[in-house]
Parts: structure tokens; C-alpha cells; sequence
């Protein structure tokens, strides 16, 4: 596509219950990240995903968060039983490796209720 | 550690004022520097990069230059717009092309006709 494609656009969840987040990364980006963006935290690097690589998870904030990168293209972030303090937005971002530019998708919005 | 500290805001000018937003910056070897912008209902957007001391950023006639013996790299525009009008986030990229980006709070701007 275009550009990095992310959906739900928004997302209201029950605290406890699981969401899943997708992104579509620009086609041919071999290299896909997940960052957050919370009030309180700014934005923050989440994981990353480069080729056949095992992924950098590095910034995954607790065990109830994982995601996984299908036949190298869409990615899906799993956050399991919600918490409140999940609520933010979720931005997926996209580049070829060692390009110095990533394009970032809309986010999704979870709240968590 | 990597840390990226900018400007508090929110910052309100008139149009056609000069515009600074300050960022100073923590890292370990030499890392590649960003301003990226998200205006409102869109997502984050490069502005401007510098990848090594002494470089100088510029597009949609903002600049920013890479000093290192002062660890910033302040964002300047010299006449803004309404257009102008935006968040502004200061970034490091402490592995050049790795893009585990380490942004700072961001900057709310807002230009005033």
C-alpha cells in the first residue's frame, strides 16, 4: 500500500479482556516497530522486527504484551488482559534496514474501561 | 542511558514570529538525530534528520543543527504559519538505521493569525 496501514483506528476494551492490534507495513519494508504513546510515558519503543531476525522486545513494558510478524509483512501486537494503564495510542512504523527514515502509521487508539 | 529531553510546552506564537523549540540529548557513541511532526488527526511525520556532528537538517524551512559539544539539536524556523501549527518531537536513533527511536515528551505549537 501507500503507507503503513494500522486498524482498528480505535478500540475500547473491558479491562481483562485481550486485544489485538494489526499493522500493514509499507510493501518491501523489511524492518517493522511498535511504539506507544501514553499521557504519561511519551512515546515509547516497543519491539522490533527486521527480516528473519529474532525480534528486539526490548521495550515490551510487561509479559501480557507480544507480538508477531507473519511471513515477514503484517504484524500483530497482542496485549492480554487489559489493564488501564494500557490505554494509549499504538503506533506501528515501518522501514527498509538501515534506511534512516521510518514511516509511522495513524496509531490505534485502545482504552481500556 | 539514552535519553532525549526538548522544550516544554505548550509554546503559542503569532505568525511570522521566530520559532526555537529546544532539545539536548544523552548517548552513548553517535547516534543520528530527528524532528518529527504530527499534525493534528495525522500521524508522526519526518521533518528533518542529521546523522553526524555539524549536520544541518532543514525541509519546509525549519533547520536544526547536529552539536555535539553541546549534545543539542534545537529545531529553528524563522517566519512560522498557521500551518506551522502542531507537535513537535525530538528524536534519537542510538544504532544508525536500527530506529529504536528514543523520543522526547514533545511540543505542542500553536500559531496564532
Amino acid at each position: 500500500g501507500a503507507g503503513v496501514s494500522q486498524s482498528p483506528s480505535n478500540k475500547v476494551t473491558e479491562k481483562g479482556k485481550d486485544v489485538e492490534l494489526r499493522c500493514d507495513p509499507i510493501s518491501g519494508h523489511t524492518a517493522l516497530y511498535w511504539y506507544r504513546q501514553s499521557l504519561g510515558q511519551g512515546l515509547e519503543f516497543l519491539i522490533y522486527f527486521q527480516g528473519n531476525s529474532a525480534p528486539d522486545k526490548s521495550g515490551l513494558p510487561s509479559d501480557r504484551f507480544s507480538a508477531e510478524r507473519t511471513g515477514g509483512s503484517v504484524s500483530t501486537l497482542t496485549i492480554q488482559r487489559t489493564q488501564q494503564e494500557d490505554s494509549a495510542v499504538y503506533l506501528c512504523a515501518s522501514s527498509l534496514w538501515g534506511q534512516i527514515e521510518a514511516f509511522f502509521g495513524q496509531g490505534t487508539r485502545l482504552t481500556v474501561v | 542511558g539514552n535519553s532525549v529531553t526538548q522544550m516544554e510546552g505548550p509554546v503559542t506564537l503569532s505568525e511570522e514570529a521566530f520559532l526555537t523549540i529546544n532539545c539536548t540529548y544523552t548517548a552513548t557513541g553517535y547516534p543520528s538525530l530527528f524532528w518529527y511532526v504530527q499534525y493534528p488527526g495525522e500521524g508522526l511525520q519526518l521533518l528533518l534528520k542529521a546523522t553526524k556532528a555539524d549536520d544541518k537538517g532543514s525541509n519546509k524551512g525549519f533547520e536544526a543543527t547536529y552539536r555535539k559539544e553541546t549534545t543539542s539539536f534545537h529545531l529553528e524556523k524563522g517566519s512560522v504559519q498557521v500551518s506551522d501549527s502542531a507537535v513537535y518531537f525530538c528524536a534519537l536513533d542510538p544504532i544508525q538505521g536500527a530506529q529504536k527511536l528514543v523520543f522526547g515528551q514533545g511540543t505542542r505549537l500553536t500559531i496564532n493569525p
